[in-house]
């Protein structure tokens, strides 16, 4: 299963509310989860399942949709979410990841 | 504290021989699925492998098939990716992370190098 992110960048300021989308190329339900990746570090698991979020992530990332689209909304950002954000499906093997947003200061 | 290591990245050859480790600490490790992600560099993320609690099960990605093999010592909380027959493709930071369908748990990360 193919996941295209869109944008692939975009420039955002402190307070700023983004979206960024995650299209599959066939259905994976909802089987589906969010990464953020800061430079030279490992991914940080935000949202799995769609719209649940893991343990500590803030109530300002929110996650939604449903068979091939979904969306990943920051609320008001902050100086910690620049960032890179991939999504992942875990319908079916192998599990595939979008190629990233990269989330950058405007 | 939850804590996976990684070790074993370097520089091989073409067709030569790797195998990484990843040693954990903080999660009752013989109860979590455990998973390698890579990343080439400049990249985005790719599933390689994963194993099963006991190691009964194991899947990996067509490009690795046959070539990598994934193992796991529950005694000593610590999993294995034995990479063979390296290819300038496989060139990546290769990360080991927690459970079967989406990673909760990350390390920091080891770079493989082939060249």
């Amino acid at each position: 299963i193919q996941m295209t992110q869109s944008p692939s960048s975009l420039s955002a300021s402190i307070g700023d509310s983004v979206t960024i989308t995650c299209r599959a190329s066939q259905t994976v339900s909802t089987w589906l989860a969010w990464y953020q990746q800061r430079p030279g570090k490992a991914p940080k698991l935000l949202i799995y399942r769609t719209s649940n979020l893991d343990s500590g992530v803030p109530s300002r990332f929110i996650g939604s949709g449903s068979g091939t689209e979904f969306t990943l909304t920051i609320g008001s950002l902050q100086p910690d979410d620049f960032a890179t954000y991939y999504c992942q499906q875990f319908e079916t093997l192998p599990w595939t990841f979008g190629q990233g947003t990269k989330v950058e200061v405007k | 504290e939850v804590q996976l290591v990684e070790s074993g990245g370097g520089l091989v050859q073409p067709g030569g021989s790797l195998r990484l480790s990843c040693a954990t600490s903080g999660i009752a490790f013989s109860t979590y699925w455990m998973t390698w992600v890579r990343q080439a560099p400049g990249k985005g993320l790719e599933w390689v492998a994963s194993i099963k609690e006991d190691g009964s099960d194991k899947y990996y990605v067509d490009s690795v098939n046959g070539r990598f093999a994934i193992a796991r010592d529950n005694a000593k909380n610590s999993f294995y990716l034995q990479m063979n027959s390296l290819r300038v493709d496989d060139a990546a930071v290769y990360y080991c992370a927690t459970r079967r369908y989406y990673f909760d748990h990350w390390g920091q990360g080891t770079l493989v190098t082939v060249s």
